[in-house]
């Protein structure tokens, strides 16, 4: 069945970097696009959910949320159907579980149809 | 890049009640861009409805939504137990960034 595995989370300083990858299976793996989303710890009230980046399902395009540009890198390596955000010059507003999330056109709907479990990334000195 | 504002914050209702969740977008969504996730605690958010009203596969009926342009309704027709979770909408319209709304928390009264 389909599953999307999340790892590399951690605890890291602030100004450092982390890589965090999304090892999936039970599908066809370029036939789709990948999503990070993350949902942070801090903020209050609720812990609510921040789009961060996207590949699409051939690699051409990679769009990333304005919070993280410049610092964040969505990548995707085809033959080991993973998914990577890697992140650097991370501050403590980067303290969130990150998702990952595949990506579904159906009939002209967009829409994200299956996540990971997330891996908790804590930014502390 | 376009707002989704969820209410209420926070509804209390009973099993058995009938549930009214809203989002409103700060500027018109395509509804076939307008998306409802469920998320209970420990949990990764669960695709309820896409394009703003098509049940997700496994999602029971009493789930439904409805709404076009700006303003979007999630319904749950009679709560049962296993209902009380946030609930979030989303839009992923043409272009990035594809944003969320707050939240809707719905706890049992």
């Amino acid at each position: 069945q389909v599953q999307l595995v999340e790892s590399g989370g951690g605890v890291v300083q602030p100004g450092m970097s982390l890589r965090l990858s999304c090892a999936t299976y039970g599908f066809t793996f370029t036939t789709y696009g990948f999503h990070w989303v993350r949902q942070g710890v801090r903020q209050a009230p609720g812990k609510g959910l921040e789009w961060v980046a996207v590949i699409w399902n051939d690699g051409s395009k990679k769009y990333y949320a304005d919070s993280v540009k410049g610092r964040f890198t969505i990548s995707r390596d085809n033959s080991k159907n993973t998914v990577f955000l890697q992140m650097d010059s991370l501050t403590a507003e980067d303290t969130a579980v990150y998702y990952c999330a595949r990506d579904l056109w159906d009939s002209g709907n967009y829409y994200f149809d299956y996540w990971g479990q997330g891996t908790l990334v804590t930014v502390s000195s | 890049d376009i707002v989704l504002t969820q209410s209420p914050g926070t509804l209390s209702l009973s099993p058995g009640e009938r549930a009214t969740l809203s989002c409103r977008a700060s500027q018109i969504v395509s509804s076939r861009k307008l998306v409802w996730y469920q998320q209970k605690p420990g949990q990764a958010p669960r695709l309820l409805i896409y394009g703003a009203s098509s049940r997700a596969s496994g999602i029971p009926d009493r789930f439904s939504g409805s709404g076009s342009g700006t303003d979007f309704t999630l319904t749950i027709s009679r709560l049962d137990p296993e209902d009380f979770a946030v609930y979030y909408c989303q839009q992923s319209g043409t272009s990035p960034p594809y944003t969320f709304g707050q939240g809707t928390s719905l706890e049992i009264k």
